[in-house]
């Protein structure tokens, strides 16, 4: 199975809103409501920051937000700030019953 | 707080095994599975497989078939990955996840980078 497809980088300036997408098939993205998005700093853990395409875990700021559309998930952060510069990957589930990550998309908050 | 704790570093030579360890704290551990997913240096990350605390199933990503074994110790609250054969692109940092929902892994453990070089 090949990643979702995600952009490989993307940057916005502080205030700014950005958009992340993430795109698979209907056996994926389009198939299951079970979009995550994960916020990863350099030499760090992967953090959930979106479960169930749209909900945000307790502690993650509502400047966070998924949405999907067809077969194309998205993450958008509103308001961006320094600290959110990181590296954010989806996953979805898939129709083998397993996750399936995107390849991972650079945030740079300029 | 809930937390997963992993074992340290590991440096093996091809052909050897390796088997990393996820302690679990914070919650009840036979009620959620762990998964494991690894990232290659500069990489994304790939998930490996799952396995339920409760009852010891899991669920293999194909292309580890047969390389890989997934195993619990209810008793230590303790996942362990047991990776064999290793090769150069098994050189990774590998985390355990719990699976705290239909495909969403929360918390991470802080990774255990394993080294494959002669």
């Amino acid at each position: 199975q090949s990643a979702l497809t995600q952009p490989a980088s993307v940057s916005g300036s502080p205030g700014q809103s950005i958009t992340i997408s993430c795109t698979g098939s209907s056996s994926d993205v389009g198939g299951y409501k079970y979009v995550s998005w994960y916020q990863q700093h350099p030499g760090k853990a992967p953090k959930l920051m979106i479960y169930d395409v749209n909900n945000r875990p307790s502690g993650v700021p509502d400047r966070f937000s998924g949405s999907k559309s067809g077969n194309t998930a998205s993450l958008t952060i509103s308001g961006l700030q320094a600290e959110d510069e990181a590296d954010y990957y989806c996953s979805s589930y898939t129709s083998s019953s397993t996750p399936l990550f995107g390849g991972g998309t650079k945030l740079t908050v300029l | 707080q809930v937390q997963l704790v992993q074992s340290g570093a590991e440096v093996k030579k091809p052909g050897a095994s390796v088997k990393v360890s996820c302690k679990a704290s914070g919650y009840t551990f036979i009620s959620y599975g762990i998964s494991w997913v690894r990232q290659a240096p500069g990489q994304g990350l790939e998930w490996m497989g799952w396995i339920s605390a409760y009852n010891g199933n899991t669920n293999y990503a194909q292309k580890l078939q047969g390389r890989v074994t997934m195993t619990t110790d209810t008793s230590t609250s303790t996942a362990y990955m047991e990776l064999r054969s290793l090769r150069s692109d098994d050189t990774a940092v590998y985390y355990c996840a719990r699976e705290y929902g239909v495909n969403w892994f929360d918390p991470w453990g802080q990774g255990t980078p394993v080294t494959v070089s002669s």
